[in-house]
């Protein structure tokens, strides 16, 4: 039973566009969210979260949006650049567990081409 | 990265074969976890520990054994490596804040 979802496996954009990276979670539980980045060969890297009790957070070119409601959360990076391409890993908390107890999603692939 | 050191990087092991994979925080935090990371599978969460001598099992525990002795360290054992465990293990620490902070991994192949 996976309980974050990352349904798209890869994603490619051009340099300049938006990059919009889609997550989905089924534990009504869940009160925190994070976006991690990983880069071959290295441990992923914390990006970006959002409490529950949000429906957005920004940090520079990095926004992600939580639907609460839809159980859906979206991370925007604007611009994209070249150095963006890696795997993207949405990550969940559960409320009555550890504060760092996280569950993971498969990941998303962001390819940003030149 | 920084503050937490994974040990090998790189191990081939026979199958039947044990090993530990070792892992140091140097940030005083209470929690520390093991990862596995897979093709298509993400990343599942193998055991955790929430401080010196407290450990509780992941989501894929089965073939591995964790202690915490320290707040600092904490191993990771396979007993009797099989093939179905190669994989890039992942050590994890968290505390004082909101997220987690990764090691740089270890890759493991079990032939």
């Amino acid at each position: 039973d996976q309980q974050v979802k990352q349904n798209s496996p890869s994603l490619s954009v051009q340099e300049g566009r938006i990059s919009i990276l889609n997550c989905d979670y089924t534990n009504s539980m869940f009160d925190y969210f994070l976006w991690y980045k990983k880069y071959p060969a290295e441990g992923p890297t914390f990006l970006i979260s959002i409490s529950s009790i949000k429906d957005k957070n920004e940090d520079g070119r990095f926004t992600v949006f939580l639907n609460k409601s839809a159980k859906h959360l979206s991370l925007h990076i604007v611009p994209s650049q070249p150095g963006d391409s890696a795997v993207y890993f949405c990550a969940a908390r559960d409320s009555g567990g550890s504060n760092y107890k996280l569950t993971f999603g498969k990941g998303t692939l962001l390819t940003v081409n030149p | 990265n920084a503050g937490v050191t994974q040990t090998p990087k790189f191990q081939v092991l026979k199958t039947g074969q044990s090993m530990t994979l070792q892992c140091a925080q140097d940030m005083n935090h209470e929690y520390m976890s093991w990862y596995r990371q897979d093709p298509g599978m993400g990343l599942r969460l193998i055991h955790y520990s929430v401080g010196a001598g407290i450990t509780d099992q992941g989501e894929v525990p089965n073939g591995y054994n964790v202690s915490r002795s320290t707040t600092e360290d904490f191993p990771l054992r396979l007993l009797s490596a099989a093939p179905s465990q190669t994989s890039v293990y992942f050590c994890v620490s968290g505390g004082g804040g909101n997220t987690i902070y990764f090691g740089e991994g270890s890759w493991l192949t079990v032939v």
